[in-house]
């Protein structure tokens, strides 16, 4: 069974530009979401999707983070415009409908210099 | 505010010896709880859960005790081997189903040969 795929691997972009990252779930999970890692911490979530839409976005700096998940499989997280703080491990996680394990990809490491 | 706490950044241990690893919460909510496993460039993997109805639940060389009254949980790992260094994140949630994450700051676990 294919994992939970991210890229890009690694960005590294100066402040105030603009990245985009993809994740594609596990075939058949319905629930995907998003955490930012900054180094030294424990995952933060960022958002929540089931199929298409967004569960949980509370925690999503909503003037500069943005995220879809259009036709309910693939999904995208944005960034414009990024600052400093940005700089993080963002992390993409999918599970099945009512099941509390939530399997992650690699991540993507960014760094905004 | 942290609502999971891992008090301890890192934990040597001798292989064959027994690795215990400490996760505090303060969230009265939270009824279900997971730890999971992160290799270096890797996104954390899953590596065992409990339910608040449950004191402790067994998986190989894996054990989580908790202990409700004192929001707190353990997780041993006996023997330890090398293969189990890594940064170990103890997760909860208030629920078992679909509910995001709270993650603490992680211990690094070194098992020494």
């Amino acid at each position: 069974e294919a994992g939970v795929a991210q890229s890009p691997r690694y960005k590294i972009i100066e402040k105030r530009q603009s990245v985009a990252f993809w994740c594609n779930p596990i075939s058949g999970h319905a629930t995907l979401y998003w955490y930012q890692q900054i180094l030294g911490q424990g995952p933060k979530l960022l958002i929540q999707f089931q199929n298409n839409g967004v569960v949980d976005d509370s925690q999503l700096p909503k003037d500069r983070f943005s995220a879809e998940r259009l036709k309910g499989v693939d999904s995208t997280l944005k960034i414009q415009p990024a600052k400093l703080e940005d700089s993080a491990v963002y992390l993409c996680a999918s599970s099945l409908l009512n099941d509390s394990e939530q399997f992650f990809g690699p991540g993507t490491r960014l760094t905004v210099l | 505010d942290q609502q999971v706490k891992q008090n301890s950044p890192s934990l040597s241990v001798q292989e064959g010896r027994i690795s215990i690893l400490n996760c505090d919460y303060t969230n009265s909510m939270f009824d279900y709880f997971l730890w999971y496993k992160k290799y270096p460039a890797e996104g954390p993997t899953f590596l065992i859960s409990i339910s608040s109805i449950k004191d402790k639940n067994e998986d190989g060389r894996f054990t989580v005790f908790l202990n409700k009254s004192a929001k707190h949980l353990s997780l041993h790992i006996v023997p330890s081997q090398p293969g189990d260094s890594a940064v170990y994140f103890c997760a909860a949630s208030p629920g078992s189903g679909n509910t995001p994450l709270v993650f603490g700051k992680g211990t690094r676990l070194s098992v020494i040969a």
